[in-house]
């Protein structure tokens, strides 16, 4: 069974640009959650969609990040304009129940 | 700062035995988990336990909960340098569709 894949592996902005990460969820999971992982902490959820709704996006900073996730299977995350705090691992995570969550490999930025 | 709260580091001899500890503030929790993050690696669930349970085991992994002082272990046997990595506790959140509240992860190294 494929995993959670995530894409890029690695980016570089400088502030106030834009960037987007994608995530292709295992395939039937109906959760789909986004993390942040800052260097040294553990992992803080940012959005959690159920199929394709919203069920919790109270940590998400709105004014600059935006989620989606169209049909209920792939999601992109996109962060506009980037701040150098936004520096982290963004990590995608599925799940078939809410029990188990399964992680991709993440996306690291790093912001100039 | 996190709610989760685990112990930084643990340095342990190939073949001993690893005990890393954790302590939660849900006491509704319904599930305990511990995930391992290798270097540039996204989460990996290594195990979970219900909060109903004292004990689980798993191959070389043994998971321990009091419920009452609300404290979580997790015993590695006969640990191996493969073993090196951060181990995250998390504990789930009641009626949130499965969020997670992680530690900060315990750094555990390996030595020959």
């Amino acid at each position: 069974e494929a995993g959670v894949a995530q894409s890029p592996r690695y980016k570089i902005i400088e502030k106030r640009q834009s960037v987007a990460f994608w995530c292709n969820p295992i395939s039937g999971h109906a959760t789909l959650y986004w993390y942040q992982q800052i260097l040294g902490q553990g992992p803080k959820l940012l959005i959690q969609f159920q199929n394709n709704g919203v069920v919790d996006d109270s940590q998400l900073p709105k004014d600059r990040f935006s989620a989606e996730r169209l049909k209920g299977v792939d999601s992109t995350l996109k962060i506009q304009p980037a701040k150098l705090e936004d520096s982290a691992v963004y990590l995608c995570a599925s799940s078939p129940s809410g029990t188990e969550q399964f992680f991709g490999p993440g996306t690291r930025l790093t912001v100039l | 700062g996190e709610d989760v709260e685990q112990s930084l580091f643990l340095s342990v001899r190939e073949g001993d035995s690893s005990v890393i500890n954790c302590t939660y503030t849900d006491s509704s929790s319904t599930y305990l988990y511990w995930y391992k993050q290798e270097p540039g690696a996204g989460l990996q669930l290594l195990t979970y336990i219900f909060s109903n349970m004292d004990m689980k085991q798993d191959q070389r992994l043994t998971v321990l909960l009091n419920k009452k002082d609300k404290h979580l272990s997790l015993r590695i046997a006969d640990t191996q340098t493969g073993d090196s990595a951060i181990y995250f506790c998390a504990e789930s959140i009641p009626d949130s569709w499965g969020k997670l509240q992680f530690g900060a992860g315990t750094q555990v190294v390996v030595t020959p």
